[in-house]
């Protein structure tokens, strides 16, 4: 079983739609959570965190789910520049350094 | 301030040769991963070098290795290449707040191996 898992897509939807992304991941012992977004070709940058409460960015929530071990990124009010792969990240800590463990990744693609 | 830099940006080898790839990190960034970024999949982690010492590994055989320079630069070095080691490479660095989660990553090296 893989470390984290997510759908890989691609979720193809119009402008304006909402769209949630979902992911698990298998070390109950990981620490913190984040979502990364990759644009065709470029590197990976973090969106942002994943708080057990659940958290906003604007159009972007967030939330974990410890017991289940599972996360879940929504996009509302989709815009043409959200196209790009999401990649779910699970931070796990060993001897005092941690290692960030991506999923594959889900390819969103916004259409006019 | 510059962010994190990779050379060289794309090269070409072929099986059995050996590569190099260097990143410098982030202004003020001591901490440098590498991942190993196949076509369509997430980046895997490849290691990761604090203090000039390797701390963490991932599931890579030995033909993997790294270094890290007194002023915090890094290289990658791969041995005996095979076909499945085309990849992109990608460097990423953090800084003293190194529990924060968030990694700067280079624009990556892309490897092909012929």
């Amino acid at each position: 079983r893989k470390e984290v898992e997510q759908d890989p897509g691609p979720f193809n939807v119009p402008e304006g739609a909402t769209v949630a992304f979902n992911c698990t991941y298998s070390n109950s012992a990981s620490q913190s959570f984040f979502w990364y977004r990759q644009d065709c070709r470029k590197e990976p940058k973090l969106l942002m965190s994943v708080y057990s409460s659940g958290n906003e960015d604007g159009r972007f929530t967030a939330q974990l789910n410890r017991a289940s071990q599972y996360i879940s990124l929504l996009i509302r009010d989709s815009k043409l520049s959200d196209s790009a792969t999401y990649l779910c990240v699970v931070n796990e800590m060993n001897t005092g350094f941690q290692k960030l463990v991506f999923g594959t990744g889900t390819r969103l693609l916004v259409s006019p | 301030d510059a962010g994190v830099t990779q050379s060289p940006t794309h090269l070409i080898k072929t099986r059995g040769q050996q590569v190099t790839l260097r990143c410098s990190p982030k202004s003020g960034h001591d901490t440098v991963s590498w991942y190993q970024q196949a076509l369509g999949q997430g980046p895997q982690f490849i290691f990761q070098y604090y203090e000039e010492e390797e701390r963490q590994r991932g599931n890579f055989p030995d033909r993997f290795s790294g270094h890290q320079f007194p002023n915090y630069s890094s290289e990658l070095n791969v041995n005996a290449l095979l076909l499945g080691d085309s990849a992109l490479y990608l460097c990423a660095s953090r800084g003293e707040k190194r529990i924060t989660g968030e990694l700067f990553f280079g624009e990556g090296s892309r490897l092909t191996v012929l």
